[in-house]
């Protein structure tokens, strides 16, 4: 079983939907959670992250975390054509004196495609 | 143009043969990384880098083979290309001290092995 589970898609919605991402993960010393941005041919670029648990928002994403869980989400609201990418999760378990060489663990990506 | 830099961007290459791929950055961010991203796997770590010199392996490491003599490169070498090496590989680079360990990454570089 992956560390990281998500959903791969791919997902199609009309402009102005509400899209929700989400992931899940089995390593309860993941800490900081983060969502990538990745455009066709193109490399990831980081959108948001959250530490802990609780809800970040910013524009029209909003990142979820729930430790309890072990289950993340972004939510796009009003969604637009801009907004088609895949969208992969990521997660890290390093912190302040960690050892962890900054490594990241990715979801498989969900490929999300906002039609007009 | 400041950045991370990934050449080349497209290679065809057959069986066996040895393949380098570079990157480049230009912040000079101790932590360097390679990924190779193929469909239904996501991102998937092959190595490593803390520092000059210092490397390790990551999740799929096999057939692989890295170096960091300069903070600022870190190539990846195919030592003999197998068809399931064909993939789209990314390099990324990050600072310690960013809490959120926000990796920055390279444009990619499109590998076929036929």
């Amino acid at each position: 079983q992956k560390e990281v589970e998500q959903d791969p898609g791919p997902l199609s919605v009309p402009e102005g939907a509400i899209v929700s991402l989400n992931c899940t993960y089995s390593n309860s010393a993941f800490q900081y959670f983060m969502w990538y941005r990745q455009y066709s041919r193109k490399g990831p670029e980081l959108l948001m992250y959250t530490y802990s648990s609780g809800n970040k928002e910013d524009g029209r994403f909003t990142a979820q975390v729930d430790k309890s869980s072990k289950y993340i989400s972004l939510f796009i609201r009003d969604s637009q054509p801009s907004d088609s990418a895949t969208y992969l999760c990521a997660m890290s378990a390093w912190g302040a004196g960690g050892t962890s060489y900054g490594k990241l663990t990715f979801g498989q990506g969900t490929i999300l495609t906002v039609h007009p | 143009d400041a950045g991370i830099t990934q050449s080349p961007r497209y290679k065809i290459t057959e069986t066996g043969r040895q393949v380098t791929l570079m990157c480049h950055q230009t912040w000079s961010h101790s932590y360097m990384f390679w990924y190779r991203q193929d469909l239904g796997h996501g991102l998937r770590l092959i190595y490593y880098s803390a520092a000059a010199d210092i490397t390790d392996k990551g999740e799929v490491p096999d057939g692989y083979v890295v170096s960091r003599s300069k903070t600022e490169n870190f190539p990846l070498t195919l030592e003999s290309a197998t068809r399931s090496q064909t993939s789209v590989y990314f390099c990324a680079s990050s600072e310690p001290g960013r809490f959120y360990n926000e990796q920055f990454f390279g444009p990619g570089t499109r590998l076929t092995v036929l």
